[in-house]
């Protein structure tokens, strides 16, 4: 498609249930990134692929979350056992390359843990 | 530690008139800067580039300004419209990775 298309556009969990977010990049793209802001605050980087390769993840939290672009299938993004402190908005992008060509935003989910 | 900041939270233009925001970067690796525009509710847009090695690009009623000494760059808006009211938010890129956002400027283009 020509979006990005995250789902689902919110989502509630109680503190420890698992929380899952999807990303469709736009087609054609190979790079993906996922950002979290939070509190209308800074976007903070969580990690970035390459196709179905891991690319850059030094932003994941080292626990709970997980993320995987398979082929032929969203992309997702994984919060095991969520806490309060993960309320916030889950931004997903892609773009064509790493040649400076921007990042194209979904509108994001957000996620409330109560 | 804020690589990239931008310092004023909020600016207020009359609708006609250049609205100036403006960015401070801290990292001299930084290879691309990119400002985007965020309405409520939706995720950011792309507005509008500069390569490290140039010094001013220009897109229609945006300039990006970029000084490399100062290690500074600056988004213009002229004339300003209301339908530029959104938050703005400058980033930086190193090899083209990932973005290193600022905290956004509000702007209110006032009619």
């Amino acid at each position: 498609g020509e979006e990005v298309a995250q789902t689902p556009k919110h989502l509630v969990r109680g503190e420890g249930q698992k929380a899952k977010l999807y990303c469709a990049p736009i087609k054609g793209h190979s790079y993906v990134f996922w950002y979290q802001q939070v509190l209308k605050n800074e976007f903070k980087f969580l990690i970035s692929f390459q196709n179905e390769n891991v690319f850059d993840e030094t932003g994941m939290p080292k626990e709970r979350f997980s993320a995987k672009c398979l082929p032929n299938s969203p992309c997702s993004l994984e919060i095991q056992a969520t806490k309060l402190e993960d309320s916030a908005v889950y931004f997903c992008a892609s773009s064509p390359g790493t040649d400076g060509s921007p990042l194209h935003f979904g509108n994001g989910t957000r996620l409330t843990v109560t | 530690d804020q690589q990239v900041k931008q310092n004023s939270p909020s600016l207020s233009v009359q609708e006609g008139r250049i609205s100036i925001l403006n960015c401070d970067y801290t990292n001299s690796m930084f290879d691309y800067f990119l400002w985007y525009k965020k309405y409520p509710a939706e995720g950011p847009t792309f507005l509008i580039s500069i390569s490290s090695i140039k010094d001013k690009n220009e897109d229609g009623r945006f300039t990006v300004f970029l000084n490399k000494s100062a290690k500074h760059l600056s988004l213009h808006i002229v004339p300003s419209q209301p339908g530029d009211s959104a938050v703005y938010f400058c980033a930086a890129s190193l090899r083209g990775n990932k973005l290193v956002f600022g905290a956004g400027t509000i702007l209110r283009v006032k009619s």
